[in-house]
């Protein structure tokens, strides 16, 4: 079983619509849990990180933790073409060490 | 917030030749770097993690002989592609973190061309 699992995708969503995007992992000693938008032949750019369990939002981004199901996800309200792009997961035990990633999700949003 | 630039951001060399990536953190001092290889359409791998005046830790399956790394100060970090091959092509894109915790920080990515 992989550390972190989260579908390729692609997604793709009308504009307007709610982006709703998820991973699951194996390693309970993850405490850091960040998102990551990557676009085409781009270095990813942190959207939001979350530590140990609990929601956070910012603008039309929301994430979610629950380390009881080892399971996060990322909310985009009222997604834009602009959203368009790769969406990975990545989580840490304690903020200093490698990262584990998922493998991304492509989302395309549809004008 | 944090930025971390990488340079150059696309390279094509001749095959047998050393190609040289630099990474520098702008507004923060980066104790620790990161550096990955990313195929089309895959997620990012791992091939070492260096710490400020240490030697970097190389993960399993990369030749530290050929992907030299130099993390000299507390802002910048150099990966060298010795000898570099076609089958070296790929992204190449640094990470940094600094003191506390704030998320991992990103440089744009180099796309290594070797023919």
């Amino acid at each position: 079983q992989k550390e972190v699992e989260q579908d390729p995708g692609p997604l793709s969503v009308p504009e307007g619509a709610i982006v709703s995007l998820n991973c699951t992992y194996s390693n309970s000693a993850f405490q850091y849990f960040m998102w990551y938008r990557q676009y085409s032949r781009k270095g990813p750019e942190l959207l939001m990180y979350t530590y140990s369990s609990g929601n956070k939002e910012d603008g039309r981004f929301t994430a979610q933790v629950d380390k009881s199901s080892k399971y996060i996800s990322l909310f985009i309200r009222d997604s834009q073409p602009s959203d368009s792009a790769t969406y990975l997961c990545a989580m840490s035990p304690n903020g200093n060490n490698r990262l584990a990633f998922g493998k991304g999700n492509q989302v395309v949003v549809i004008p | 917030g944090a930025v971390v630039s990488q340079h150059p951001s696309r390279v094509i060399c001749k095959s047998g030749t050393s190609v040289k990536i630099e990474c520098r953190s702008l507004d923060f001092q980066a104790t620790t770097m990161f550096w990955y290889r990313q195929f089309p359409k895959q997620s990012l791998m791992l091939m070492a993690t260096s710490n400020e005046g240490s030697k970097a830790t190389y993960e399993q399956g990369v030749e530290k002989d050929k992907f030299l790394i130099n993390h000299a100060s507390l802002t910048l970090s150099t990966l060298t592609v010795t000898s570099a091959h076609p089958e070296d092509s790929s992204f190449y894109i640094c990470s940094a973190r600094g003191q506390g915790f704030d998320g991992y920080t990103f440089g744009s990515g180099t796309r290594l061309t070797v023919v």
